[in-house]
């Protein structure tokens, strides 16, 4: 069964650092890319990027590139979202999902991770 | 970038009911790269059609794709309770990446 198990909700503060993860099983790990999507509070879908963790590929969204880091352990079949310096603004659900191929539909998806910013 | 908008914002209906959600984009999606995803209060979002008409995996035949070009629409033929949602398109046509539409939501009439 492909599942994208992901880590749990956060809270930190503006200006803190963050690395969430996202954890692969049931599938080759190096043969799908996988993505991550914001949800803002009562908002709709964004895609933030993409990772091919099999050759460690990335692509950015315009809207984030420079944002966020996108990363990948094959070893440990785990994506990862970075943040350097966390704004109040990325208070949001992050979802990790897996595409075959990119650019794709996404077929499964994490159960989400809750960040919360807040001082 | 290509930009989708879903139509109409809120839609209510009745168990039982047809309903048609639009999503129109903004240039030419390549391929009909047109998906389809539903999502339910608390819940990731699930995967319903890509390629603009195929469903996924263990989706009931109620639900329907169709569409080329610029206009898609998403059909559910007779409303189930469990069919109340907020559905996403999502097109993946286009070498500058992947966006979404802003929503749709179903809601009991």
């Amino acid at each position: 069964e492909v599942q994208l198990v992901q880590s749990g909700a956060e809270v930190k503060k503006p200006g803190e650092s963050l690395k969430i993860s996202c954890k692969g099983s049931g599938y080759s790990f190096t043969s799908y890319w996988i993505g991550w999507v914001r949800q803002m509070p009562g908002k709709g879908l964004e895609w933030m990027g993409i990772i091919y963790p099999g050759d460690s590929d990335t692509r950015y969204s315009p809207s984030f590139q420079g944002q966020v880091t996108i990363s990948a352990d094959k070893s440990i079949s785990t994506a990862y979202l970075q943040w350097s310096s966390l704004k109040a603004s990325d208070t949001a659900m992050y979802y990790c999902a897996r595409t075959k191929r990119y650019p794709y539909y996404f077929d499964y998806w994490g159960q989400g991770t809750l960040v919360t910013v807040s001082s | 970038e290509i930009v989708l908008t879903q139509s109409p914002g809120t839609l209510s209906l009745s168990p039982g009911e047809r309903a048609t959600l639009s999503c129109r984009a903004s240039q030419s999606v390549s391929s009909s790269y047109l998906a389809w995803y539903q999502q339910k209060p608390g819940q990731a979002p699930r995967l319903l059609i890509y390629g603009a008409s195929s469903r996924a995996t263990g989706i009931p035949d109620r639900f329907s794709g169709s569409g080329s070009g610029t206009d898609f629409t998403l059909t559910i033929s007779r409303l189930e309770p469990e069919d109340f949602a907020v559905y996403y398109c999502q097109q993946y046509g286009s070498s500058l990446g992947i966006t979404f539409g802003q929503g749709t939501r179903l809601e009991i009439k």
